[in-house]
């Protein structure tokens, strides 16, 4: 079955840029979409189809997919950014694929 | 606006089915090219795509679920529906509904927006 791995954890300062990895086999191929999850809240979506925002979403979250490897980056980072982070493939097969995770802490 | 609110019973004993509904407000499940969907996330854990209902009525599901889970839609009140049968304790999760964007004609485009959750705990 296809798998999405995401490094457990991340640190960053506030005010530096943050880098989130996604990977996969083929990532590239397809299209990622990234989620930012608050303690004790739901998933919002900050990035869909590699790279696009979605209204209300900073411009400091962007996103890149290429070979194996999807990216959300996180310049200028703020304290309000500190969260989980989620990456989802899209494909024909399986439907649906998330990647564990990705805590992010600015400090 | 495009709400979506969980709703259904906390707590479920093992053996028996889950059941749970989302109230859609702003959007209509009958609106073309679009999927609805149900996902959960274990206490401290990550997120698990649990299946989807296209607006025509079609179903897809996670084939690890597939022949626990049932996903139906009542287009008059706008609302869908999960039921998940013999529930174990690996079934303890907070469930989400959400609408999900069609990708190229499959259950596996972006999700958003979500629900707020329900947490739901399977216990004797």
């Amino acid at each position: 079955s296809y798998e999405l791995t995401q490094t457990p954890s991340v640190s960053v300062s506030p005010g530096q840029t943050a880098s989130i990895t996604c990977s996969g086999d083929k990532l590239g191929d397809k299209y990622a979409c990234w989620y930012q999850q608050k303690p004790g809240q739901s998933p919002v979506l900050v990035i869909y189809e590699d790279f696009k925002r979605p209204s209300g979403i900073p411009e400091r979250f962007s996103g890149s997919n290429s070979g194996n490897t999807a990216t959300l980056t996180i310049s200028g980072t703020q304290p309000m950014d500190e969260a989980d982070y989620y990456c989802q493939a899209s494909d024909s097969s399986p439907y649906v694929v998330f990647g564990g995770g990705t805590k992010l802490t600015v400090l | 606006q495009l709400q979506l609110q969980e709703s259904g019973p906390g707590l479920v004993k093992p053996s028996e089915t889950l059941s749970l509904t989302c109230t859609v407000s702003g959007d209509s499940i009958s609106s073309t090219s679009q999927y609805w969907a149900w996902i959960r996330q274990p206490p401290g854990k990550g997120l698990e795509w649990i299946g989807s209902i296209y607006y025509s009525g079609s179903t897809y599901y996670n084939v690890s679920l597939k022949s626990r889970v049932t996903i139906s839609g009542d287009t008059p009140k706008n609302q869908f529906s999960l039921k998940l049968s013999s529930v174990t304790a690996a079934d303890t999760a907070v469930y989400y509904c959400a609408r999900q964007s069609d990708y190229g004609g499959n259950p596996s485009g972006w999700f958003d927006p979500w629900g707020q959750g329900t947490l739901v705990t399977v216990s004797s």
